[in-house]
C-alpha cells in the first residue's frame, strides 16, 4: 500500500538558517503530493503540492520538487523566521484513492 | 479560498457523557468529510470517511458506536463521541474536499481539543 516516510524531529533552527525536511514514499501509480503545516493549536493547512513529476511546489518561500527517480518530496526554505515554527506533514494521493496517506510529521522549531 | 470550520474548539466533558464536534464547509458542498484523531507526537490517524447520505466508513480498530458520525447534508458532518472515557481525550481534527473525483488537497478544520474528565 502507500506509505509516506518523514524525517523525525523535532527539527530545532536559528532563525536565517537554511531548512530541509526529508519526505519520500511509496505509492502505485504516479501519485500527487503535498506538504501541510499545523500552527499550534489549529489543524492542518495546504502549503504546496505537485501532481507530477519534476513539477516544482512553491508557497511562502518552502519549495519542494516531485522526484519520481528518488520517490521524494523533500521540503526546503533558504532562511527560516520564528513564525514557521509548526508542524508539517508530507501527504499523497494516488489518483485510484480519494483518501490521502499522511507522514507522522515532523516539529520544526525556530530561536530568534 | 475553501473554507472549513469546526466547533467547539475546545470541549471539557465529564466520564460517561456525549460529545458533538460539527465540522461545516463554509463556501463548498463536500460530498466527502474525513474525520482524524490526533495523538501526542502529531500523528494523524484516519477515524472514518463521512460520506452525504449514506453510512461512514470506519477505519479497522475505530468503535462505530463509540464515535458516531453523521453527514446529514453537503456542508454539515457531525462526530458524536458517546459515553466519553479519559482515554478519549484527543485532538480530532475533520476535514474535506472541495471536488468530489479529483485528487485535490484537503481543507481542514482547526480542530476541536477534548477533554474527558
Amino acid at each position: 500500500g502507500d506509505s509516506v516516510t518523514q524525517m523525525e524531529g523535532p527539527v530545532t533552527l536559528s532563525e536565517e538558517a537554511c531548512l530541509t525536511i526529508n519526505c519520500t514514499y511509496t505509492a502505485t501509480g504516479y501519485p500527487s503530493l503535498f506538504w501541510y503545516v499545523q500552527y499550534p493549536g489549529e489543524g492542518l493547512q495546504l502549503l504546496l503540492k505537485a501532481t507530477k513529476a519534476d513539477d516544482k511546489g512553491s508557497n511562502k518561500g518552502f519549495e519542494a520538487t516531485y522526484r519520481k527517480e528518488t520517490t521524494s518530496f523533500h521540503l526546503e526554505k533558504g532562511s527560516v523566521q520564528v513564525s514557521d515554527s509548526a508542524v508539517y506533514f508530507c501527504a499523497l494521493q494516488s489518483g485510484g484513492s480519494y483518501i490521502p496517506t499522511f507522514g507522522r510529521g515532523t516539529s520544526l522549531i525556530v530561536h530568534p | 479560498g475553501a473554507v472549513v470550520s469546526q466547533h467547539p474548539s475546545r470541549v471539557i466533558c465529564k466520564s460517561g457523557t456525549s460529545v458533538k464536534i460539527e465540522c461545516r464547509s463554509l463556501d463548498f458542498q463536500a460530498t466527502t468529510m474525513f474525520w482524524y484523531r490526533q495523538f501526542p507526537k502529531q500523528s494523524l490517524m484516519l477515524m472514518a470517511t463521512s460520506n452525504e447520505g449514506s453510512k461512514a466508513t470506519y477505519e479497522q480498530g475505530v468503535e462505530k458506536d463509540k464515535f458516531l458520525i453523521n453527514h446529514a447534508s453537503l456542508t454539515l458532518s457531525t462526530l458524536t463521541v458517546t459515553s466519553a472515557h479519559p482515554e478519549d481525550s484527543s485532538f480530532y481534527i475533520c476535514s474535506a474536499r472541495d471536488r468530489s473525483g479529483e485528487v485535490s488537497p484537503l481543507h481542514f478544520g482547526n480542530g476541536t481539543r477534548l477533554t474527558v474528565t
